[in-house]
């Protein structure tokens, strides 16, 4: 059974930080891309970031680039976000997913970011 | 960026009735484009990738149509359980993928 697990949301305060994480089973974890998409309460889907399978390339949304930074770790199966210098306009249940023909998706981790 | 725009925001019909929903894109992006559904509290759900494919376990009442700028997701008969929000996504010009600002399928 496959299974996208996130973990490492929070409550923070504009400009902070925060790590996401994403454990992954079932499925051969580093031959495929992994994302990140976000969804702000009551709002639409927002896609976040993309890393390759090998690791090796590396995709950002305007509103995330240069302050968020996706990377993975294929001996471990799991997929990081870190988010630095976080805005209220960041706050959002994040998802995980592998997208394709065939979607996984975790079931999110929520980021409030509020002083 | 390739601009998704769905119509409309809201559908409200009974259940046993035909839904037609349409996402429409501000470039072609061929046949690259998805549906999703996603229920409160839940995760999306692929329903359809590449226009007209069904993801694996999606029943057939669900169909997908279109190529270029002009997308209908047709469900044949409302279901009880298929009353939620409805995302389109392009995958055809990325990065970005973008994401239409989803349909609500209401019940009347």
């Amino acid at each position: 059974e496959v299974q996208l697990l996130e973990s490492g949301g929070g409550l923070v305060q504009p400009g902070g930080s925060l790590r996401l994480s994403c454990a992954a089973s079932g499925f051969t974890f580093s031959s495929y891309a992994m994302s990140w998409v976000r969804q702000a309460p009551g709002k639409g889907l927002e896609w976040v970031s993309t890393i390759s399978g090998s690791g090796g390339s590396t995709y950002y949304a305007d509103s995330v680039k240069g302050r968020f930074t996706i990377s993975r770790d294929n001996s471990k199966n799991t997929v990081h976000l870190q988010m630095n210098s976080l805005r209220a306009e960041d706050t959002a249940e994040y998802y995980c997913a592998k997208i394709g023909v065939v979607d996984y998706w975790g079931q999110g981790t929520l980021v409030t970011v509020s002083s | 960026e390739v601009v998704l725009t769905q119509s409309p925001a809201t559908l409200s019909l009974s259940p046993g009735e035909r839904a037609t929903l349409s996402c429409r894109a501000s470039q072609s992006v061929s046949s690259s484009l998805a549906w999703y559904q996603q229920k409160p509290g839940q995760a999306p759900r692929l329903l359809i990738y590449d226009a007209s494919n069904r993801a694996t376990g999606i029943p057939a009442r669900f169909s997908g149509s279109g190529s270029g700028t002009d997308f209908t997701l047709t469900i044949s008969s409302l279901e009880p359980e298929d009353f939620a929000v409805y995302y389109c996504q392009q995958r055809n010009n990325w990065p970005p993928w973008t994401f239409g600002q989803g349909t609500k399928v209401e019940i009347k």
